[in-house]
């Protein structure tokens, strides 16, 4: 079966500094992997998606990046976070084909002080 | 400008009653809609989809229904309880353009089913 990892879990972080969120999906191959950020009185926003190694979509400009490394690895990254950077976020990953359901990852509550 | 909207933010609803979250979108090219449940800090978990060529799929006490004239789709909880209070997800995809799993949120309904 399939399995997403996301962590940590929660990060507390100075503004200024930088930010490396990992995502691992196992028990798959070639999935779309996504990151999500959860903001208050906005819903669940589309960050990032990809749809193979090295492919990288950004859905809104912003001050974090993505990268995918591996098959099945997903990062969330940002040179110098702001304040405004904080949030809940999300990675999920989903087949890709017609009709077919995200999966998501437990989310790693961000608070930049 | 949202493309899924979720115009109730909160609804209560008694233990035992219907729970009815409503969902409205604007693109017509979505063709895939979806319910997800998600609790405080945790991930969102899927609940039930639907295809536009569809009006109605049912599993077992969730039932979504979707309008597509309208562009309106309901969830529908029968019967509800305690444990069914979280906060519901419409979202939406549409296979088009590379887009295919793409999902897109609305903001989200708090629903509290009281004992």
């Amino acid at each position: 079966s399939q399995t997403i990892h996301q962590w940590p879990a929660t990060l507390v972080q100075p503004v200024g500094s930088p930010l490396s969120l990992e995502c691992t999906v196992e028990g798959t191959s070639n999935p779309n992997l996504y990151w999500y950020r959860q903001a208050a009185g906005r819903g669940l926003q589309l960050l990032f998606y990809s749809v193979g190694i090295g492919q990288i979509s950004s859905e809104v400009p912003q001050n974090l990046s993505a990268s995918r490394p591996q098959d099945r690895q997903f990062i969330l990254s940002s040179k110098k976070l702001l304040l405004s950077d904080s949030g809940f976020y999300l990675c999920a990953w989903s087949m890709g084909l017609e009709n077919t359901e995200a999966f998501f990852g437990q989310g790693t509550r961000l608070t930049v002080v | 400008d949202q493309q899924v909207k979720q115009n109730s933010p909160s609804l209560s609803v008694q233990e035992g009653r219907i729970s009815i979250l409503n969902c409205d979108y604007t693109n017509s090219m979505f063709d895939y809609f979806l319910w997800y449940k998600k609790y405080p800090a945790e991930g969102p978990t899927f609940l039930i989809s639907i295809s536009s060529i569809k009006d109605k799929n049912e599993d077992g006490r969730f039932t979504v229904f979707l309008n597509k004239s309208a562009k309106h789709l309901s969830l529908h909880i029968v019967p509800s309880q305690p444990g069914d209070s979280a906060v519901y997800f419409c979202a939406a995809s549409m296979n088009y353009g590379g887009s295919q799993g793409n999902l897109i949120f609305g903001k989200g309904t708090k629903l509290s089913v009281k004992p």
